[in-house]
């Protein structure tokens, strides 16, 4: 089955730098990448996600990158703000129907946003 | 309001014992999801039911049973053969147009 490697584990950044998360995943049949932010206690909720045949996708401040041949894809988040903090998910699936939501996470990267 | 209402939010049980995990979704979503959250760990797939009267297992269903007799509705049970229960249980439905998958405020369960 499909494995999505997450890292750093924990990421501390100060107020107005750009944090930057990896992951990997391992099955090539993967083709949609969803990103999820769950603040402390909170549900996860989706930020961005990219299709396999896009290789780029931005939305003002968040961006996320696929290189499907090297099988990784990274969330980049430009001029962070302390409400940026939270644990960030990365995620892989086949994509396509009900396949959409059986997702792999990753284990999780905890963003710190130091004013 | 439309969404995924999960209930109880907090729920603890003895060993031994089978519990049953709330979800009601209004959002007519054909699709549902339950998945188990571990301190520092991903979210883990349990089981999905893609319509009325059908459920298929995800990655770690053992111990776990579920029914889907309304399409607004999609309960889990945690059954006693679970041997590690203690965890915090989200209920999801999946828009397909999109591929967001949204989820409930989740229930955690505490074995004592």
């Amino acid at each position: 089955g499909e494995n999505v490697e997450q890292h750093p584990s924990t990421l501390s950044v100060q107020e107005g730098d750009s944090a930057v998360i990896k992951c990997t995943y391992s099955d090539s049949a993967s083709n949609y990448f969803p990103w999820y932010k769950q603040e402390l206690g909170k549900r996860p909720q989706l930020i961005i996600d990219i299709r396999s045949n896009v290789g780029e996708k931005k939305d003002q401040r968040i961006a996320v990158t696929l290189n499907k041949t090297a099988k990784h894809f990274s969330l980049h988040i430009t001029e962070t703000q302390p409400e940026d903090s939270a644990v960030y998910f990365c995620a892989a699936s086949m994509g396509g129907g009900t396949s959409y939501g059986k997702l792999t996470f990753g284990q999780g990267t905890i963003l710190t946003v130091h004013p | 309001d439309g969404g995924i209402t999960q209930s109880p939010k907090y729920l603890f049980r003895k060993e031994g014992q089978n519990v049953t995990l709330s979800c009601e979704q209004n959002l007519n979503h054909d699709a549902m999801y339950w998945y188990r959250q571990d301190p520092g760990q991903g979210l883990r797939l349990i089981y999905y039911s893609q319509i009325v009267n059908d459920f298929q297992k995800g990655d770690i269903a053992e111990g776990y049973s579920v029914s889907r007799e309304k399409k607004e509705s999609f309960p889990l049970t945690v059954t006693s053969a679970q041997k590690n229960p203690t965890a915090f249980y989200l209920c999801a439905s999946i828009q397909f147009n999109t591929g967001e998958l949204f989820f409930g405020e989740g229930s955690r369960l505490t074995v004592l």
